[in-house]
């Protein structure tokens, strides 16, 4: 079992509400990562790190920010949520150098009502 | 798609039976990794294989690479009701990042 942590696992919040995302590894992974995946789709990166300070848009655009101050938290933040932010939200990190193969967490649920 | 394909979409087989999914892709790659997922919950690491090597094999799992075709294919042999899962490719490229397939969903009846 990985050593990578998200909270909530399940968040039903209204409209306009900021909103942040727990992630943490205790794998001193350097590379972290965060995905959204609508139920029975394909995983879209929406933000990387390389390490501390280091923060990047990924391939699919989304309103959402991120923040690496330290190694091993990765924390998302979505200002003013919106139904169409609704979706499965996984955090993942990886091992420099190693093949890349990446570890999950167990995803964040987020429902806008 | 501009990832890649994988196919079959859906995959529905009895215990016992082997399971075989296909993943095709358009840009050049470092690797290939297999991860599956349990009911929408995080991904879990299966198998990597690098673009030099042709065959791999962990378990009942065997993965083949072709990279003159661009296509990797997972079977997994003699299923079980466990394996009842998604399945998803995803390729290393030269950015260092993961770009993840549609995924194949396999249901394993006991």
């Amino acid at each position: 079992e990985a050593d990578i942590y998200q909270t909530p696992r399940y968040l039903v919040i209204g409209t306009g509400k900021k909103i942040t995302l727990e992630c943490s590894q205790t794998m001193g992974h350097d590379k972290m990562y965060w995905y959204q995946q609508d139920p029975g789709m394909e995983l879209h990166l929406i933000h990387y790190s390389y390490g501390v300070n280091s923060t990047e848009k990924g391939d699919l655009s989304s309103e959402s920010t991120v923040s690496r101050i330290r190694t091993e938290h990765f924390p998302l933040t979505l200002e003013s949520a919106r139904p169409s932010h609704t979706s499965q939200y996984l955090c993942a990190s990886s091992d420099m150098g190693v093949g890349e193969t990446q570890y999950f967490g167990p995803g964040t649920r987020l429902l806008v009502l | 798609s501009q990832q890649g394909e994988e196919d079959p979409q859906a995959l529905s087989i009895q215990e016992g039976e082997n399971a075989t999914m296909n993943c095709s892709y358009k840009t050049s790659i470092n690797n290939l990794q297999w991860y599956r997922q349990n009911s929408g919950r995080g991904l879990v690491h299966l198998i990597l294989i690098r673009s030099n090597e042709r065959e791999k094999h962990s378990g009942r799992l065997r993965v083949t690479l072709d990279t003159s075709k661009k296509s990797s294919s997972l079977l997994i042999t003699a299923s079980r009701a466990a394996d009842t899962a998604s399945y998803f490719c995803a390729r290393l490229t030269s950015y260092g990042k993961l770009t993840f397939g549609q995924g194949t969903i396999l249901t394993v009846h006991p």
